[in-house]
């Protein structure tokens, strides 16, 4: 069955320090993976595709294959980071995303 | 440009009273188009999905259906609330390209009493 995972609800960390949004993945194939970002009072919207190997906003996210992750990192935290974050995969030739629980950053000044 | 637009924003209904929350796009022609829940430690759960008019697949076995009138609409509907349909409503498009980038609506919170 396809899942996305993401152990953490709340990551709390300060300003400047490196952060690390876990995810994990189920899929039998090659996925498609994403990073969406709903800050507050603001729409969900994509952040970053693996596909596109772009960094956005300074986070990057690498597609491990071997241990099935998709982790999302940055390595100076912002206050304006705090935001929650889904890591959603696609299924094959559809549009179907699937969506984690999702893990709300605090950033602390 | 494209733009989703979703109402209501929110919606308190007793138990047993209908549902209807609508969305529709602008700007686009035959999206692909999305009613996803937004629960608090559960995530997003895609519960209808649809590549055209007439045509929804519904994802979850639940209480609530979805109609696709128009190319650009999108209807969440239920005859009955029950009190767990209480949540966060999220309305979605996407081009039928397969970018899986998707665009959501601002949301419909509904409180069911």
């Amino acid at each position: 069955a396809q899942r996305v995972t993401q152990p953490e609800k709340l990551l709390s960390v300060f300003k400047g320090a490196p952060v690390e949004l876990k995810c994990n993945y189920s899929y039998s194939g090659s996925p498609e993976l994403f990073w969406y970002v709903q800050y507050s009072r603001q729409r969900l919207q994509l952040l970053l595709r693996h596909i596109s190997r772009e960094s956005i906003k300074g986070f990057t996210a690498d597609l491990n294959k071997g241990e099935t992750s998709f982790h999302l990192k940055k390595p100076f935290a912002q206050e304006e980071d705090s935001a929650m974050y889904y890591c959603a995969l696609v299924s094959y030739n559809t549009d179907k995303l699937i969506f984690g629980t999702g893990t709300r950053l605090q950033v602390f000044p | 440009s494209q733009t989703i637009h979703q109402w209501p924003a929110t919606l308190v209904q007793p138990v047993g009273s209908p549902l209807s929350l609508e969305c529709t796009v602008e700007g686009t022609s035959n999206p692909n188009l999305y009613w996803y829940r937004q629960a608090a430690g559960r995530g997003l759960q895609l519960l209808f999905y649809s590549v055209g008019i007439g045509q929804i697949s519904s994802e979850v076995p639940q209480n609530l259906s979805a109609s696709r009138p128009q190319d650009r609409q999108f209807i969440l509907s239920s005859k009955k609330l029950l009190l767990s349909d209480s949540g966060f409503y999220l309305c979605a498009w996407s081009s039928t390209r397969g970018t899986g980038e998707l665009f959501f609506g601002e949301g419909s919170r509904l409180t069911v009493l």
